[in-house]
């Protein structure tokens, strides 16, 4: 069964510019999330998905990040404009009902110059 | 003060050492208790999770909560220089496992 899929790997982009990352979580799977990781620290979470309704984001900064999971499957995560401090590995996860707990993707590396 | 407190390391130490890991949390609300193993440049993968409280055991890991302490801890027996990771403990609430809270992570070394 695959996993978790992230795209890109890697992003490197200047400040000010936008960046969107994809996730495609497992199969089956309604429950969808993505964290923040800094480097030296462990996930946040930014926001978690049930289907397609965002049932938590009180952790997202919405006046530069926005997300969206269409049809309930796969998942975008979009930074507008990026600053400085956005460089973090954006991991996305997945879990379904059936089993407690959360399968991670490989994340997204990005850097903001 | 965090929720959750872990020491970063990094832990070193040889191989077929016995390795003792660690978090501290304030909440006493937490009853999910998860170890995640998080290989360079890799997501998180779950090892083992313990409901509540007690010990659980996984061939060479067992993982212990003690809930009056407010105190978990993982032990990794006949460790080997594969398991040489950084090793996140993560807690849930009433919420479930569904809303996690992580630990800085500590970073293992086991060298051959």
């Amino acid at each position: 069964e695959a996993g978790v899929v992230q795209s890109p790997r890697y992003k490197i982009i200047e400040k000010k510019q936008p960046v969107a990352f994809w996730c495609n979580p497992i199969s089956g799977h309604n429950t969808l999330y993505w964290y923040r990781q800094n480097l030296g620290q462990g996930p946040e979470l930014l926001i978690r998905y049930e289907n397609e309704e965002a049932v938590d984001d009180s952790q997202l900064p919405k006046d530069r990040f926005s997300a969206e999971r269409l049809k309930g499957v796969d998942s975008t995560l979009k930074i507008q404009p990026a600053e400085l401090g956005d460089s973090a590995v954006y991991l996305c996860a997945s879990s379904s009902w059936r089993e407690e707990t959360q399968y991670f993707g490989p994340g997204t590396r990005l850097l903001v110059l | 003060q965090k929720e959750v407190e872990q020491d970063p390391g990094p832990l070193s130490v040889p191989e077929g050492a016995i390795v003792s890991l660690n978090c501290t949390y304030s909440n006493s609300a937490f009853q999910y208790f998860m170890w995640y193993r998080q290989y360079s440049r890799k997501g998180p993968e779950l090892l083992m999770y313990t409901y509540s409280s007690g010990n659980k055991e996984d061939g060479r890991f067992t993982a212990q909560v003690d809930k009056s302490s407010k105190y978990i801890s993982l032990f990794i027996r006949d460790s080997q220089p594969s398991d040489s990771a950084t090793y996140l403990c993560a807690m849930g609430g009433i919420t479930g496992f569904q809303k996690l809270v992580f630990g800085t992570g500590t970073r293992l070394l086991v060298s051959p």
